[in-house]
């Protein structure tokens, strides 16, 4: 079983519309938690950290479940330029490393 | 531009063939990371150091690899004996000591042949 798992995708949605991304992790220990977003044969750029009381940036909004071990983020209002793959990153305690999901793609569509 | 490089962005190499890579961190950033990332897949972490000292490596880095940072500010990672299983974006990342972000810099893509 892969420590952080996602949906690949692709979502195909129109502008406009509201998605929501799932991941879970199977490590208890894990510590912090993060979105990243990553454009095609980019880098991945951190798009949000992710906290128990969920946190909202704009029309992002991402919550997580410590005790479901479930982190979501939703994007409200989607723009053509949110096309990107969105990795769902976990970083366990007593580590530096950051553990990444598979992604999942987001194309918006006109 | 002071964020991460590296060099090269592209490496073609024949299978058998050593490789270096040569990632350069966000100026006083005294974390560096460095993942593979093959196409469909998230970044795996390879190794991190902080300073010139390898804190972590991953079960992934196989005898053929290695990494340095002699330094503690670029680090190098080599590929011996290449096999085409080693084809994939390389990412280095830094961070600072205070910061919990890890800046990721363009990649290096190795296709090996």
């Amino acid at each position: 079983r892969k420590e952080v798992e996602q949906d690949p995708g692709p979502f195909n949605v129109p502008e406009g519309a509201t998605v929501a991304f799932n991941c879970t992790y199977s490590n208890s220990a894990s510590q912090s938690f993060f979105w990243y977003r990553q454009d095609c044969r980019k880098e991945p750029k951190l798009l949000m950290s992710v906290y128990s009381s969920g946190n909202e940036d704009g029309r992002f909004t991402a919550q997580l479940n410590r005790a479901s071990q479930y982190i979501s983020l939703l994007i409200r209002d989607s723009k053509l330029s949110d096309s990107a793959t969105y990795l769902c990153v976990v970083k366990p305690s007593n580590t530096g490393k950051l553990i990444f999901g598979q992604g999942t793609t987001l194309q918006v569509k006109p | 531009d002071t964020g991460v490089s590296q060099d090269p962005r592209h490496k073609i190499t024949k299978r058998g063939q050593n490789v270096t890579f040569r990632c350069d961190p966000i100026s006083e950033h005294n974390r560096l990371y460095w993942y593979r990332q093959t196409l469909g897949q998230g970044p795996e972490f390879l190794t991190y150091f902080q300073n010139e000292a390898q804190l972590e490596k991953s079960r992934l880095l196989s005898d053929r690899f290695s990494a340095e940072r002699p330094k503690g500010s670029f680090s190098t990672l080599e590929i011996q004996r290449t096999e085409q299983g080693d084809s994939a974006m390389y990412l280095c990342a830094s961070r600072s000591g205070t910061g919990y972000e890890q800046y990721f810099g363009p990649g290096t893509r190795l296709t090996v042949t």
